[in-house]
């Protein structure tokens, strides 16, 4: 069973150039969150798809984007980049059953480089 | 708001010796509580998890945790550290907002294990 995949796992980019970040979720999952990890800070929460829509966001501008595709993949996408979104980006997913309980498995992350 | 702090940023400690990594939370209500461990440039992976019952949780690896309401604590142990437990350890929160759930990370504690 392949856990959570994400690619590619390295990108470089130039600022004000636009970014799109994939993820498969693992095997019966239905809900994907991503995170963004600056250097030496804990990961923070991006955004939630469940059923194709955005659920729940958290404090980042709305240059981040997403999208969540029927197969319960989904796309992160980063417009006009700036230096400061160079980071990892781990993308979690989790099922939304009663009895999930929060407990989401992360992928391998994007190590996102802006110059 | 929901918070994780981690009050050490780095820990050293010799093989063969006991670890006890802090983790302290401010949540609202009951949270559900969680340890994972990064390599450096990978994903994080989950050690182990409190949702409720036994305040003591065993995980994987051989780490254990312990949930004290009293002291709003989730510090993370080990009675014997091998020189593969290197690595930057996040405990998180589970926050739940409107239904949809999302994790908490702390900043991070980085553990160096000498010989």
């Amino acid at each position: 069973d392949a856990g959570v995949t994400q690619s590619p796992t390295h990108l470089i980019k130039t600022r004000g150039q636009q970014v799109t970040l994939r993820c498969s979720p693992k095997s019966g999952h239905d809900t994907v969150s991503w995170y963004q990890q600056a250097l030496g800070q804990g990961p923070q929460f991006i955004f939630q798809y469940y059923e194709e829509e955005e659920r729940q966001r958290g404090n980042f501008p709305d240059r981040f984007s997403g999208h969540q595709f029927p197969n319960y993949s989904s796309e992160l996408n980063v417009n006009a980049l700036l230096l400061g979104d160079s980071a990892l980006y781990l993308c979690a997913s989790s099922f939304s059953g009663l009895d999930n309980k929060f407990e989401a498995f992360f992928g391998q992350g994007t190590r996102l480089t802006v110059v | 708001a929901q918070s994780v702090t981690q009050p050490d940023i780095h820990i050293t400690v010799s093989e063969g010796a006991s670890l006890e990594l802090r983790c302290n939370y401010s949540y609202g209500a009951t949270p559900y509580l969680f340890w994972y461990v990064q390599s450096p440039g990978q994903g994080l992976q989950l050690l182990l998890k409190y949702f409720s019952g036994d305040t003591l949780v065993q995980g994987i690896k051989g780490f254990e945790a312990e949930f004290k309401r009293s002291q709003s604590s989730f510090n993370l142990r080990k009675p014997s550290v091998h020189w593969s437990d290197a690595a930057e350890y996040f405990c998180a929160v589970g926050a739940l907002n409107t239904g949809f759930q999302k994790l908490v990370f702390g900043t991070g504690t980085r553990l160096l294990v000498s010989p």
